[in-house]
């Protein structure tokens, strides 16, 4: 069975600092892969998604980036975390063409940036 | 992606069955019908799809009603578990990949 692993559970970083959110699938090979951001009593951001190893396509410009190092792997990164990037970092992935395949989501990260 | 209409909020007790509806008035021939949950403090969960067809799984059941203009989701027996607020979406081809989730139902479930 396939099982999605993100790390850490919950993370209080300082204004300004970097960041890195690792995400990992097993049990599958060339998945879809997604970064989502929820902030507080609010919907779903796609923030980016990768169809393969280095193809990463971003849907919000912002002071994030996301890399996709190994088939398996997603890492969502910052080099100066904002007060306005707070919020529940949330990896799925897919088996394909995201109309007909349903999105798995992993545990989360709960980002607070002071 | 086409829009979907749900209530804000049902409630049920438990061991009970819930019937959780969907209005998609607008939805075209090749569109499939998902459905998440969001449980408190954590993230959106996977529950059923289809297109045309009925569908079960271990989660739920989810009836697609002939004009495919509505479409309602069943819990058989609703466990305190099953709490959470449920979206009813709609996935076009050659939509975007984003998942885009209403303000969905808000599901109580009474011991």
């Amino acid at each position: 069975s396939q099982t999605i692993h993100q790390w850490p559970a919950t993370l209080v970083q300082p204004v300004g600092s970097p960041l890195s959110l690792e995400c990992t699938v097993e049990g599958t090979s060339n998945p879809n892969l997604y970064w989502y951001r929820q902030a507080a009593g609010r919907g779903l951001q796609l923030l980016f998604y990768s169809v393969g190893i280095g193809q990463i396509s971003s849907e919000v410009p912002q002071n994030l980036s996301a890399s996709r190092p190994q088939d398996r792997q997603f890492i969502l990164s910052s080099k100066k975390l904002l007060l306005s990037d707070s919020g529940f970092y949330l990896c799925a992935w897919s088996r394909g063409l995201a109309f007909y395949n349903e999105q798995f989501f992993g545990p989360g990260t709960r980002l607070t940036v002071l | 992606d086409a829009k979907t209409t749900q209530p804000n909020s049902m409630e049920s007790n438990e061991e009970e069955p819930v019937h959780l509806p969907c209005n998609h008035s607008t939805i075209s021939g090749t569109d499939y019908i998902h459905w998440y949950r969001q449980l408190p403090s954590q993230g959106p969960e996977y529950v059923i799809h289809g297109l045309t067809s009925n569908v079960n799984n271990r989660m739920a059941s989810l009836a697609i009603a002939e004009d495919r203009k509505s479409s309602t989701l069943i819990l058989h027996r609703a466990t305190l578990r099953d709490a959470a607020v449920y979206y009813c979406i709609l996935r076009s081809q050659g939509g975007s990949e984003k998942l885009v989730f209403g303000k969905g139902t808000k599901l109580t479930v009474n011991p």
